[in-house]
């Protein structure tokens, strides 16, 4: 079953620009990990917040951690074309079992 | 060698037919996940493979046969689907079954007429 939600379901941006989105989740987690999906191919790992970590960065990524408020943001700095995919949040819980969030639909334009 | 790869990337059949998806890694991982998604959907679990035994099953129905024949192989076995069965089944492959990063493969197309 899902484990949350994310915002915005699709966000259309230009490149160049940054992009923000959002993830809350229900349970007590080990980790959170971000996930891109290019149309309907495999999961790419993006990157991975331990529950202890409240910011982590990785190129122009940027993913942040409030576990008071189980929830989480991920942002793209300074967009491309090739950035374009879905985008989602999994948080795992001590069985290793990744829910995922619904995930975000971004398009990035030239 | 640090992929998933996934056999065939599109699968057609009937609802009478029986057919299997193949996933491999040769990345020494111990576990291995059978995903099922949905267009436009997060993917769902629906099985779990730890040291080649079953260890999660997320109530998939007996249509659906997964199978560990070893540590880098699995198999989802597939028998009198449903057309609502059409979707895109994903493997994944991890060092355990801890709070681990999870590698996908590109996945199986799979329509159900």
């Amino acid at each position: 079953s899902q484990q949350g939600e994310e915002d915005p379901q699709a966000l259309s941006i230009q490149e160049g620009e940054n992009a923000t989105m959002n993830c809350s989740y229900k349970t007590s987690i080990n980790n959170l990990q971000w996930y891109r999906q290019n149309s309907g191919r495999g999961l790419v790992h993006l990157i991975l917040i331990r529950s202890n970590e409240r910011e982590k960065h990785s190129g122009r990524l940027r993913v942040t951690l409030d576990t008071s408020k189980k929830s989480s943001s991920l942002l793209i700095t300074a967009s491309r074309a090739a950035d374009t995919a879905s985008y989602f949040c999994a948080s795992t819980d001590s069985w290793g079992k990744l829910q995922f969030g619904a995930g975000t639909q971004v398009v990035v334009t030239p | 060698d640090t992929e998933v790869t996934q056999t065939p990337k599109h699968l057609v059949m009937g609802m009478t037919n029986k057919k299997s998806l193949k996933c491999e890694q040769h990345m020494g991982h111990r576990a291995m996940y059978w995903y099922k998604q949905k267009a436009k959907k997060p993917p769902e679990l629906m099985f779990v493979y730890s040291y080649e035994k079953l260890s999660i099953n997320e109530s998939v129905p007996s249509r659906f046969s997964p199978e560990c024949p070893n540590s880098s192989l699995l198999n989802l076995h597939l028998h009198a689907l449903q057309p609502e069965d059409s979707a895109l089944y994903l493997c994944a492959s991890s060092p355990g079954t801890g709070a681990d990063t999870q590698y996908f493969g590109p996945g199986t197309r799979l329509t159900v007429l």
